[in-house]
């Protein structure tokens, strides 16, 4: 079992930009949340998906935005790239209801100029 | 929203030395997990302690949910102890929504 899988690993990228990150959730895992820790910081609640819809949000704007697909992978994507958007994004999996048996990926370093 | 606290916000120590972190939290939740980050930036689950204590080799933790704080116990530190450690703790009932605290950074030297 290759866990949670992460693609890109880093990332370059200038302000106004768009940026898709992917993540491939735990075998048998069926919800995917993402989360963006800046520099220094907790990582942050982004969204979450389950059964390909987003569940719930947190305080982001809508140039963050996602999707699963029926193999419960997921892409986060981000338009008009700002500077603090620089960050780790993290994405976590786990059976649905089941926060306790969260596994987290590897991430994607986003950096953006 | 609820507020996560952790404190110390750094820690150094030396190999073979005890310490104990600390998490506090500003609502009841019904989940709370500790996690370590190491310096690559990969996430760990250490606990799921909702409440009580559970121990995990050198590592222990204790949850007071009705005082809303946890504790991480580390003894005989190792240089591989070296990250930062986050709380996590989930409000509502199966929301998966984690919301981490502000990180104690601890670095241990031989």
């Amino acid at each position: 079992d290759a866990g949670v899988t992460q693609s890109p690993t880093h990332l370059i990228k200038t302000r106004g930009q768009q940026v898709t990150l992917r993540c491939s959730p735990k075998s048998g895992h069926d919800t995917v949340s993402w989360y963006q820790q800046a520099l220094g910081q907790g990582p942050q609640f982004i969204f979450q998906y389950y059964e390909e819809e987003e569940r719930q949000r947190g305080n982001f704007p809508d140039r963050f935005s996602g999707h699963q697909f029926p193999n419960y992978s997921s892409e986060l994507n981000v338009n008009a790239l700002l500077l603090g958007d620089s960050a780790l994004y993290l994405c976590a999996s786990s059976p649905a209801g089941e926060a306790e048996t969260q596994y987290f990926g590897p991430g994607t370093r986003l950096l953006v100029l | 929203g609820i507020q996560v606290e952790q404190s110390p916000p750094d820690l150094i120590l030396q190999e073979g030395a005890n310490s104990t972190l600390r998490c506090n939290f500003s609502d009841s939740v019904n989940n709370l997990q500790w996690f370590h980050q190491n310096p690559w930036g990969q996430l760990i689950n250490l606990f799921y302690i909702p409440s009580g204590t559970k121990q995990n080799g050198r590592l222990s933790a204790t949850t007071v949910a009705t005082e809303r704080y946890s504790l991480l116990y580390i003894s005989s530190s190792q240089t591989t102890d070296s990250g930062v450690y986050f709380c996590a703790v989930e409000q509502g009932y199966n929301t998966d929504k984690l919301i981490f605290g502000t990180g104690t950074r601890l670095q241990v030297f031989p």
